[in-house]
């Protein structure tokens, strides 16, 4: 059985680094064709694609966010990190981290999800 | 603004069979069959309900159905029920390791 699970804070401060965690279980980001990605959905609004990370740890983000993200894994944890620098109010949103199919194309599996708002 | 386009709302009676549409670019919907649609219940996960325009994971219902033509993918729920009361989400792949989403269709069961 698959599940992912985001922890963070759900409060941050203008121009603060966030830092968010995705502990997951029922597979391994250390086996070939795997990946796990973040996506984030402000109140009201669309769901948006963050970023990527394979079991080669190969590393995509998302054109627009690029130089603020940061993913990264620890495999020895089953965990994925995101961090996003210098959050804006804009950046108050629904976390969510999720697994991906091998092909790359797809969430298989995701989270619950973690609300952060960024006020000061 | 998204980069895919969904109607906001669609609703239906308990039996009868719903279509939402998901409208992309060339960038996205038309040069990939890789469109994949999304059910979150109030407060829950997202769940994958359809993958690669036209395929269900295993669990799925058959009710749940998608196509693709042209700019514009669909998803159809036949034979609705009130647990298919839930929120929509479509999404593309948009080349170079980039994904797109569509805002939602809330979908009511009257």
């Amino acid at each position: 059985q698959v599940t992912l699970k985001e922890s963070g804070p759900a409060l941050v401060k203008p121009t603060q680094t966030l830092t968010l965690t995705c502990t997951f279980s029922g597979f391994s980001l250390s086996t070939s064709g795997m990946r796990a990605g973040w996506i984030r959905q402000p109140p009201g609004k669309a769901l948006e694609w963050l970023a990527r990370i394979d079991w080669d740890d190969d590393k995509f983000y998302s054109t627009s966010l690029k130089t603020r993200l940061t993913i990264s894994k620890d495999t020895s944890k089953n965990q994925v990190v995101l961090t996003m620098t210098n959050m804006d109010p804009v950046d108050t949103a629904t976390y969510y981290c999720a697994r991906m199919d091998p092909s790359g194309t797809y969430f298989d599996y995701w989270g619950q999800g973690t609300l952060v708002t960024v006020s000061s | 603004q998204s980069a895919l386009t969904q109607p906001p709302s669609a609703s239906g009676s308990p039996g009868q069979s719903v279509t939402i549409s998901c409208t992309g670019t060339s960038s996205d919907v038309v040069y990939y069959k890789y469109v994949s649609w999304y059910q979150q219940h109030p407060g829950k996960a997202p769940k994958l309900m359809i993958y690669e325009v036209s395929k269900r994971p295993s669990g799925v219902p058959d009710r749940f159905s998608g196509s693709k033509s042209g700019n514009t993918a669909s998803l159809t729920v036949s034979g609705l029920q009130a647990e298919d009361e839930a929120d929509y989400y479509c999404s593309s792949y948009a080349g170079s390791n980039n994904y797109v989403f569509g805002p939602g269709t809330k979908v009511t069961v009257l």
